[in-house]
C-alpha cells in the first residue's frame, strides 16, 4: 500500500531563512508521481510540483527546490530565503501507476516570522 | 482565468436538514473529486468521477452523494448532515488520459457549519 510521511508536523523560521520540508514514500509501484501543494490560511490548495519515478532530477523554480531521491525514497523541498508569505501548510503526495487518486502526508505548516 | 469555483463559500446548515454543494470548472478536465478536510488534517478524497463513471471510496458514509449532470459540473449532497460532518470540503479537477497521473487544482473550498 502507498503512504507518504511529513515527519515535521511544524516549522517555524524568521525571514530570509532557508527551510527544507521532508518527504518520504513507500510504493510498490515502479511508476509512481510525486506532487507537492501548498495551503495558505486562506485555504485552497495550490500545486507546486509534479515528478515522475523515472525522473530524478532535482529542479529549482525562483526561490523553491525540490530533491528527488529514489534511493532513500524521499522528496524534499526547499525554501530559500523565506518570506512571511511562505507561511502555509505544505503537503506531499503520492500517485501509483498510470492513473490513481491521490495519497496525502498528513502536511507540514510552515510560520515563518519577519 | 480557467479555474474549479465553488459555490457557496460558507454553508450553514441545520442537523439533518440536506445541503447541496457545487463546483464548476472551466479547465475542461475529465476528472473531478470532492475531498473533507478537517481542521489540521489533510484532504480526505469521499469519491471521484472520471469522465461520467462515479468512483466511491471504501469508507465514505452513505450520506455522502454526488452527482455530475455533466463535464463541467459536480455536486456533493449530504442528505442529513451530523456535527461531524462539518468541515471544508474541496472540489479538485485533473485531465486523466488513463497512462498519466497530471495534477489535481483545487478550487477555494466550501467550509460547512452544522448547527
Amino acid at each position: 500500500a502507498q503512504k507518504v510521511t511529513q515527519a515535521q508536523t511544524e516549522i517555524s523560521v524568521v525571514e530570509k531563512e532557508d527551510v527544507t520540508l521532508d518527504c518520504v514514500y513507500e510504493t510498490r509501484d515502479t511508476t509512481y508521481y510525486l506532487f507537492w501543494y501548498k495551503q495558505p490560511p486562506s485555504g485552497e490548495l495550490v500545486f507546486l510540483i509534479r515528478r515522475n519515478s523515472f525522473d530524478e532530477q532535482n529542479e529549482i523554480s525562483g526561490r523553491y527546490s525540490w530533491n528527488f531521491q529514489k534511493s532513500t525514497s524521499s522528496f524534499n523541498f526547499t525554501i530559500t530565503a523565506s518570506q512571511v508569505v511562505d507561511s502555509a501548510v505544505y503537503f506531499c503526495a503520492l500517485s501509483e501507476g498510470g492513473y490513481s487518486t491521490l495519497t496525502f502526508g498528513k502536511g507540514t505548516m510552515l510560520l515563518v516570522s519577519p | 482565468d480557467a479555474m474549479v469555483i465553488q459555490n457557496p463559500r460558507y454553508q450553514v446548515t441545520q442537523f439533518g436538514k440536506p445541503v447541496t454543494l457545487s463546483c464548476s470548472q472551466t479547465l475542461n478536465h475529465n476528472v473531478m473529486y470532492w475531498y473533507q478536510q478537517k481542521s489540521s488534517q489533510a484532504p480526505k478524497l469521499l469519491f471521484h468521477y472520471y469522465d461520467k463513471d462515479f468512483n466511491n471510496e471504501a469508507d465514505t458514509p452513505d450520506n455522502f452523494q454526488s452527482r455530475r449532470p455533466n463535464t463541467s459540473f459536480c455536486f456533493l449532497d449530504i442528505r442529513s448532515p451530523g456535527l461531524g460532518d462539518a468541515a471544508m470540503y474541496l472540489c479538485a479537477t485533473s485531465r486523466e488520459t488513463g497512462g498519466t497521473s497530471y495534477e489535481q487544482y483545487f478550487g477555494p473550498g466550501t467550509r460547512l457549519t452544522v448547527t
